[in-house]
């Protein structure tokens, strides 16, 4: 049982470019929700997904966006990257939304020049 | 908004106990999770307080009392591996049971 997985784990990516970061969980949570990690700054919310077709903001949204097709699958995408959206990005999941104990996936660190 | 302030960074000597404090601005919240993480890795859930007290579980301990707005992480004989950072989080009452962050305490653990 792998958990869940990120990919990339690094990416280098031009200002203006579109990029999609995969997260694949396989212990049928309902829940996931996508983070950044910023040093000093802990981790911030972007986005989650009560259950599979429903998504929602978090506390920083803004420039991502995510879809949550089935049970298993939460990309986020930056349609037009910038440079303060460098950062490592963290993907979780948990059994439900909520109080549960979260998951975390290994990390995406992505730097936008 | 919502805020959980931690420390920034602690130093504690090989078969310590060393406390990390979480103070929150805010008018309640569910509970108060704290997470471990090494550097170059990935939170993992340590503790879960649902109501004020103490949870145990092994070497670590957490604690909550909501009257106070206040709740710690106990580390007990520390050991080398215990360096890492760790961060309390809370699901605020009117932020839709979102897990909010602190900012994290750096543990440094010296022989």
């Amino acid at each position: 049982i792998a958990g869940i997985t990120q990919a990339p784990t690094s990416q280098i990516l031009a200002a203006g470019r579109r990029m999609t970061l995969r997260c694949t969980q396989d212990m049928r949570h309902n829940a996931m929700y996508w983070y950044r990690q910023d040093l000093g700054l802990g981790l911030r919310l972007i986005h989650y997904s009560n259950t599979a077709g429903t998504t929602g903001k978090g506390e920083v949204p803004d420039g991502y966006s995510v879809s949550r097709a089935n049970t298993d699958d939460f990309p986020l995408t930056l349609a037009s990257a910038v440079p303060s959206q460098t950062s490592v990005y963290f993907c979780a999941s948990s059994v439900d939304f909520g109080t549960d104990t979260q998951y975390f996936g290994p990390g995406t660190r992505l730097t936008v020049l | 908004g919502q805020s959980l302030e931690q420390p920034s960074e602690v130093t504690a000597v090989e078969g310590a106990i060393v406390q990390i404090n979480c103070t929150y601005q805010t008018s309640g919240f569910y509970g108060l999770s704290w997470y471990q993480q090494h550097d170059g890795g990935a939170p993992t859930f340590l503790s879960y307080n649902a109501l004020d007290g103490l949870e145990e579980t092994g070497r670590f301990s957490s604690f909550l009392s909501r009257s106070d707005s206040y709740g710690y992480l106990l580390l007990q004989e520390l050991q080398m591996k215990d360096s890492a950072s760790y961060f309390c989080a809370g699901e605020p009452y009117n932020a839709g049971n979102m897990l909010t962050f602190g900012g994290g305490t750096r543990l440094m653990v010296k022989p």
